[in-house]
């Protein structure tokens, strides 16, 4: 199986600010990288795939980008709404496999 | 407008057989695959298996052998048994659409919120 690691773990940033979450993949996936946003009581959301494809519905302030093993999810000008947790998973093979996870919090 | 919806017991028995069911509106399981992923308390998410539109099934290997996923489509439901159940398996078990009608892509652009479920005598 493909192994995802994320990092970091924890982020701690405020409103305004902008920051980068890193996935790395333990072999080539080609640019199949989807992004989730998961928070408490919410249904999980898919934010981006195919590496930089912004799902219907997800902020420009978002992006995706990376090829290969090593991925960047960007957020800029972060809003209150963006506080949660965030996991890659990769969508080049079977089984899909995710990330660990970073929780993105309020500074 | 797409929804999922997971049900089922909240505690189950170690070695008992775990029945969960997904419940779909707003597409139809004939055109759409549905996923399983659980998330064990405070960790990350696991995929457990897939049901094609077609009806064909692909497990997570390490689940395999304990695991079947059905469904009916007259009432847009899909089901999930697991067998043998460990309190490893505690865990939160969500059903979740493939982005993709008539295709796979392994992206998930639907979520159920998710059944939680405790293994515990």
């Amino acid at each position: 199986d493909v192994q995802m690691t994320q990092s970091p773990s924890n982020l701690a940033a405020s409103p305004g600010e902008s920051v980068s979450i890193n996935c790395k993949a333990s072999k080539s996936i080609s640019k199949y990288l989807a992004w989730y946003q998961q928070k408490p009581g919410k249904a999980n959301k898919l934010l981006i795939y195919s590496g930089s494809t912004l799902q219907s519905g997800t902020p420009s302030r978002f992006s995706g980008s990376g090829s290969g093993t090593d991925f960047t999810l960007t957020i800029r000008n972060l809003e209150p709404e963006d506080f949660g947790l965030y996991y890659c998973q990769q969508h080049n093979e079977y089984p899909p496999t995710f990330g660990a996870g970073t929780k993105l919090e309020l500074k | 407008q797409v929804q999922l919806k997971e049900s089922g017991p909240g505690l189950v028995q170690p070695s008992q057989t775990l029945s969960l069911t997904c419940t779909v509106a707003g597409f139809s399981l004939t055109s759409y695959n549905v996923h399983w992923v659980r998330q064990p308390p405070g960790k990350g998410l696991e995929w457990m298996g897939v049901i094609w539109n077609t009806g064909g099934t692909r497990y997570n290997s390490a689940l395999k052998s304990r695991l079947s996923i059905s469904k009916d489509t007259s009432k847009s439901q899909v089901f999930l048994k697991m067998n043998s159940l460990q309190t490893e398996d505690t865990a939160t078990y969500y059903c979740a659409r493939d982005r993709l009608n008539y295709g796979y892509t392994g992206v998930m652009d639907a979520w159920g919120q998710g059944a939680s479920v405790t293994v515990s005598s």
